[in-house]
């Protein structure tokens, strides 16, 4: 979807540096959301939003943390990256309640 | 815990080719959602569909909520319907929150 965006799109990092990775949207939805892609497993949820500093974890969010400071940024944070972080991280937006998720481009994340 | 189920897990059809895709789900959903993951691994938005039937060119889809299953039917198939498949669904009592099954991988030949 045109309206969210996810930088960058490629990081090769080494094991134990900090990284972030952004997500951007501009469709003012109030939820955002972070998933993990890895074989076998589809996307799974690392944390999500529902609004301005309002976040919660989802089923994977050991060794992430999350923050949104404004509506249409949602930042996601491995503190100490490790291999098995190594995934490609999709980014997805949303009005409240059961609507419909649009998925960023995904940033692919290779942890060394 | 919640648990989102496709079949067939591949799947290889010569083009012109009609294929039903499968997705069970555990609990009640009051979401469902079709994708398609291209080979380049953008997740592209085929249906909305907590019920009912819709249909969009030459794809359809299909949830029958009280049974628990969705369907995904994909007529005279091209080669750029290859790739994967994702059904997701938000369950009550889990707020906004996508399960999502593993997939059908799609390989559509000449």
């Amino acid at each position: 979807d045109a309206g969210i965006t996810q930088s960058p799109r490629h990081k090769v990092t080494e094991t134990g540096t900090p990284v972030t990775l952004r997500c951007h949207q501009t469709e003012n939805h109030r939820y955002m959301y972070w998933y993990r892609q890895d074989p076998g497993h589809g996307l799974r949820l690392i944390h999500y939003s529902y609004g301005v500093k309002d976040t919660d974890k989802g089923e994977v969010s050991d060794g992430y943390s999350v923050s949104r400071s404004k509506t249409e940024d949602f930042l996601l944070t491995l503190e100490s990256a490790t291999s098995s972080q190594t995934s490609v991280y999709f980014c997805a937006m949303g009005r409240a309640g059961p609507y419909e998720q649009y998925f960023g481009p995904g940033t692919r994340l290779t942890v060394t | 815990g919640i648990q989102v189920e496709q079949s067939p897990p591949d799947l290889i059809l010569q083009e012109g080719a009609n294929s039903t895709l499968r997705c069970n789900f555990s609990d009640s959903v009051n979401n469902l959602q079709w994708f398609h993951q291209n080979p380049w691994g953008q997740l592209i938005n085929l249906f909305y569909i907590p019920s009912g039937t819709k249909q969009n060119g030459r794809l359809s889809a299909t949830t029958v909520a009280t049974e628990r299953y969705s369907l995904l039917y994909i007529s005279s198939s091209q080669t750029t319907d290859s790739g994967v498949y994702f059904c997701a669904g938000c369950f009550t009592g889990t707020a906004s929150k996508l399960t999502f099954g593993t997939g059908t991988r799609l390989q559509v030949t000449l």
